[in-house]
C-alpha cells in the first residue's frame, strides 16, 4: 500500500530533550516536506527537500532540523525542544513538487 | 511567516446547501490548491489549479484560479454530511524556492 508513515503518532517530553521524528515513504517520490499544524494558523512548512541532495528552508524553519540521506526518510530532529514546539507534525511527500502531496497520519508532540 | 487569509472561518450549513470559501494573497502564486483535513487524518487534495483564470471541478467541488493569481474560491454544491472537515487553501511559491504556504482553514459543519 502507498503511504507515508510517521513515527511516534504520539510523543511527551521534556525541554532540552533531544528528539527525531521519523517520515518514511514507499512510493518513490522526489518532494518531501514538514508542516507543523497550530490552532487558528493552519499548516506551515518547517523544511522540504526537492530531492536527496536539496534541502531548503520553510516558513517556520528555527528549532528544528533535517535530513535526507535516502530518498524515502526524511527524519525531523529537535535538538533541544522548548514548549513553543508543542504541535501537531505532518510529513508530506510528491513525485515532485508540483504534484498531489500525500500526507503522514501526523504526529502529537507535547514540550513540557 | 506569510499566510493565506481564507474566510470564512468556520460555517454552519444545512444539509443540501451550496458553500462558498475564498482565500486571497498579498503576491503572486503560480499554483493554487485545496485540501480537506477530516479529524485525526492529514489532510488530502481535492483540486489544483496551475493556470490564472482556471474553472475546475472534482464532483460537487468546483475550484477557480483567480485572474491575479492572487486569490482562489472553492464551491461545494448540494452539501452532504460527510462534507464536514476543514478546508485549506495553499499555494505554491517556484521563484528561486518551492516552497507551501497554506491558509488558515474554514472549519465547515453541516447540519442535517
Amino acid at each position: 500500500e502507498a503511504q507515508v508513515t510517521q513515527n511516534p503518532r504520539y510523543l511527551i517530553t521534556v525541554t532540552g530533550k533531544k528528539l527525531t521524528v521519523t517520515c518514511s515513504q514507499n512510493m518513490n517520490h522526489e518532494y518531501m516536506s514538514w508542516y507543523r499544524q497550530d490552532p487558528g494558523l493552519g499548516l506551515r512548512q518547517i523544511y522540504y527537500s526537492m530531492n536527496v541532495e536539496v534541502t531548503d528552508k520553510g516558513d517556520v524553519p528555527e528549532g528544528y532540523k533535517v535530513s535526507r540521506k535516502e530518498k524515502r526518510n526524511f527524519p525531523l530532529i529537535l535538538e533541544s525542544p522548548s514548549p513553543n514546539q508543542t504541535s501537531l507534525y505532518f510529513c508530506a511527500s510528491s513525485k515532485t513538487v508540483w504534484e498531489t502531496q500525500y500526507f503522514g497520519p501526523g504526529t502529537r508532540l507535547l514540550v513540557l | 511567516g506569510q499566510q493565506l487569509n481564507q474566510s470564512p472561518q468556520s460555517m454552519f450549513i444545512q444539509e443540501g446547501e451550496d458553500v462558498s470559501m475564498n482565500c486571497t494573497s498579498s503576491s503572486i502564486f503560480n499554483t493554487w490548491l485545496w485540501y480537506k483535513q477530516d479529524p485525526g487524518e492529514g489532510p488530502v487534495l481535492l483540486i489544483a489549479l496551475y493556470k490564472a483564470g482556471e474553472l475546475t471541478s472534482n464532483g460537487r467541488l468546483t475550484a477557480q484560479f483567480g485572474i491575479t493569481r492572487k486569490d482562489s474560491f472553492l464551491n461545494i454544491s448540494a452539501s452532504i454530511p460527510s462534507d464536514v472537515g476543514i478546508y485549506f487553501c495553499a499555494g505554491l511559491r517556484t521563484s528561486g524556492t518551492y516552497k507551501y504556504i497554506f491558509g488558515t482553514g474554514t472549519r465547515l459543519k453541516v447540519l442535517a
